[in-house]
């Protein structure tokens, strides 16, 4: 596609389901990132694959977050037992290069924003 | 630990005024820096980037920012403010700790408004 897409745009859950939030990355993007957006606040950093290796996991959470890219394509973070301090925008983004060069651009998703009540 | 500082919550500035958007970095290593910008329900869009060379870099929509590294500042410039410019702004810096890594390290945004 033209841009990093994710799906739902949005999503509202009861507190202790689980959920799944996709992103599909810029066609051939070898990297991809994860971030989580609180209101009013800058994003910060979940995790980080290179093709289908998930190279750095250090942002999660806790063992509720977890993060998958078997084809080294489109990514799914899963949430589960979800708790109201998850509630948040989820955004995605890609580069092009492998994270290892620290420069390339990443281009980010229009996020995914998640209630849970 | 690295970190970036946007110490301005909001700009205010009168259309065809210049603009500028703050931000201060703290990085053990060489910087790389960049601007994001974020219009409502839409998705972080690029603006521009610092790795090395020319301190004043170029971006998209007429903005430009300059690196000083003895402030260790990445300003946002504009010469010319337009009122579509009005949107939240955010300076990141890529992270050196964990060096296979490309995450960005946020700023808390600052929100800029151009009156008519």
């Amino acid at each position: 596609g033209a841009g990093v897409s994710q799906s739902p745009r949005y999503k509202v859950t009861k507190r202790g389901q689980d959920v799944a939030l996709r992103c599909d990355p810029i066609s051939g993007h070898v990297s991809l990132y994860w971030y989580r957006q609180a209101l009013g606040q800058g994003p910060e950093f979940l995790t980080y694959f290179n093709y289908e290796a998930q190279q750095d996991k250090s942002g999660l959470p806790n063992d509720r977050f977890s993060a998958e890219r078997p084809e080294g394509s489109i990514s799914t973070l899963t949430i589960q037992r979800t708790e109201q301090r998850d509630s948040a925008m989820y955004r995605c983004a890609s580069s092009a290069l492998p994270g290892l060069a620290g420069t390339d651009t990443q281009y980010f998703g229009p996020g995914t924003r998640l209630t849970v009540l | 630990a690295q970190s970036v500082a946007q110490p301005e919550d909001q700009v205010n500035v009168a259309e065809g005024n210049p603009l500028t958007v703050k931000c201060t970095y703290s990085v053990s290593g060489n910087p790389y820096l960049f601007w994001y910008v974020q219009y409502p329900n839409r998705g972080l869009q690029f603006l521009l980037k610092y790795i090395t060379g020319d301190n004043l870099v170029k971006g998209s929509y007429g903005f430009e920012a300059e690196f000083n590294k003895s402030q260790t500042s990445f300003h946002l410039k504009k010469p010319s403010a337009l009122v579509s410019d009005s949107a939240l702004y955010f300076c990141a810096v890529r992270d050196e700790e964990g060096s296979n890594t490309g995450k960005l390290i946020f700023g808390q945004g600052t929100t800029l408004q151009v009156k008519p």
